[in-house]
């Protein structure tokens, strides 16, 4: 049973527009997400956060926001890079859990074309 | 230093064999974590430490042992690998296993079992 899905196995955007990338999640005990980019051969990277009491959370390029009732959040970046071309894995934690469980996405492949 | 290094990059190993796989964080991170990740599917938690003490096994089978000597190191022994166990080993780490925290990835190791 997949709690967190990315619906979208990839994604192709042009430079400089912008990139949005979906996730949905079931557990309605999840109550912190992240976004992870990982390019081939390497672990992922941290990217950007939100806590479950905000609806918008805004790094630079990266604005990640969360509809809590909708159990959904989009990550989007803008204006789109090409070093951006990564996938892209949402994250949640289930707070009943402890240890900072995280139950990952599938990942979706973002290319961005010039 | 912000990077959590793993060694060895790659690994083939034997059925019959012992390997251990390392990781390695300088960031004062006070909890550590052990993932799995198959080709094309998101990593898949193993195995939290906090404060150097095992705090969550994923049911995961006895051939693969933890072991955290000391709050910067994190070592995962291998012994009677199955070929299905082939996969990428990623470590991470973060501040504590509580709170809102992200966790910092490793590039992992590349297990191969035949």
């Amino acid at each position: 049973d997949q709690q967190v899905k990315q619906n979208s196995p990839s994604l192709s955007v042009q430079e400089g527009r912008i990139s949005i990338l979906n996730c949905d999640y079931t557990n309605s005990m999840f109550d912190y997400f992240l976004w992870y980019k990982k390019y081939p051969a390497e672990g992922p990277t941290f990217l950007i956060s939100i806590s479950s009491i905000k609806d918008k959370n805004e790094d630079g390029r990266f604005t990640v926001f969360l509809n809590k009732s909708a159990k959904h959040l989009s990550l989007h970046i803008v204006p789109s890079q090409p070093g951006d071309s990564a996938v892209y894995f949402c994250a949640a934690r289930d707070f009943t859990g402890g240890g900072n469980k995280l139950t990952f996405g599938t990942g979706t492949q973002l290319k961005v074309e010039l | 230093d912000t990077e959590v290094t793993q060694t060895p990059k790659h690994l083939v190993m034997g059925m019959t064999n012992k390997k251990s796989l390392k990781c390695e964080q300088h960031m004062g991170h006070r909890a550590m974590y052990w993932y799995k990740q198959k080709a094309k599917k998101p990593p898949e938690l193993m195995f939290v430490y906090s404060y150097e003490k095992l705090s969550i096994n994923e049911s995961v089978p006895s051939r693969f042992s933890p072991e955290c000597p000391n709050s910067s190191l994190l070592n995962l022994h291998l012994h009677a690998l199955q070929p299905e166990d082939s996969a990428l080993y990623l470590c991470a780490s973060s501040q504590e296993a509580s709170g809102n925290n992200e966790q910092f990835f490793g590039p992992g190791t590349r297990l191969t079992v035949l």
